[in-house]
């Protein structure tokens, strides 16, 4: 299957500073990629949705302005988390969406994923 | 808001066990159902993309059915080993071209050998 990794796996930053976080599609090309979080007990929540060459797409509740998301290139996509606070403390986790299946759907790669806690 | 419900939360079997669990996601406007398999400290990998009511797809001891009128699969396990230690997700896409994904919770496996 194909191969997406993600940098760096974790990292503590202090509140305030800014933190960003690389998805890269090893072995295809992604025109798509997407992030999301997941807090504890909890499911993955979307929160943007990243095209390459283009601006993101950001779910309702998710704030643009504190969770930039560049996809400059057609295997990379990053997640910048601006002033970190506390709350933002979570795993991360991209994925970057290959070319379509029969029947036009689509399969998912998964990134490990990236913990940040903000102290 | 899609609503996806996997059941149960967690689940404890002994090597050599069958088991399965429960996905249910909305019966209306159904297109397709994901199902992965999620190891600590690893990337989610994908098992089965499910497509049509009545659907049974296998890969080695697991396998998934799919009925689409009631909202429900199921993933089973034959012969559960250590290995197979994960959480399971599942998953519904939306969104169009986009095709995004609501997934449930998980189920966490843990096989004690």
């Amino acid at each position: 299957g194909a191969v997406v990794s993600q940098h760096p796996s974790r990292v503590i930053c202090k509140s305030g500073t800014s933190v960003k976080i690389e998805c890269r599609s090893l072995d295809f090309q992604a025109t798509t990629m997407f992030w999301y979080r997941q807090f504890p007990k909890q499911s993955l929540m979307l929160m943007a949705t990243s095209n390459e060459g283009s601006k993101a797409t950001y779910e309702q509740g998710v704030e643009k302005d504190k969770f930039l998301i560049n996809h400059a290139s057609l295997t990379l996509s990053t997640l910048t988390v601006t002033s970190a606070h506390p709350e933002d403390s979570s795993f991360y986790i991209c994925s970057a969406r290959d070319v379509g299946l029969a029947g036009g759907h689509y399969e998912q790669y998964f990134g490990p994923g990236t913990r940040l806690t903000v102290t | 808001i899609l609503n996806v419900e996997q059941s149960p939360q967690s689940l404890h079997v002994q090597e050599g066990d069958s088991t399965n669990f429960t996905c249910s996601f909305p019966s209306s406007n159904f297109y397709a159902l994901h199902w992965y398999r999620w190891e600590t400290a690893k990337s989610p990998e994908a098992l089965f993309v499910m497509t049509l009511n009545g659907d049974e797809k296998k890969k080695g001891r697991i396998s998934a059915t799919l009925n689409t009128k009631e909202g429900y699969s199921y993933l089973y396990i034959k012969g559960s080993q250590p290995e197979d230690s994960a959480t399971y997700l599942c998953a519904f896409p939306s969104g169009g071209s986009n095709y995004k994904l609501t997934f449930g919770k998980g189920t966490l496996l843990t096989v004690n050998p």
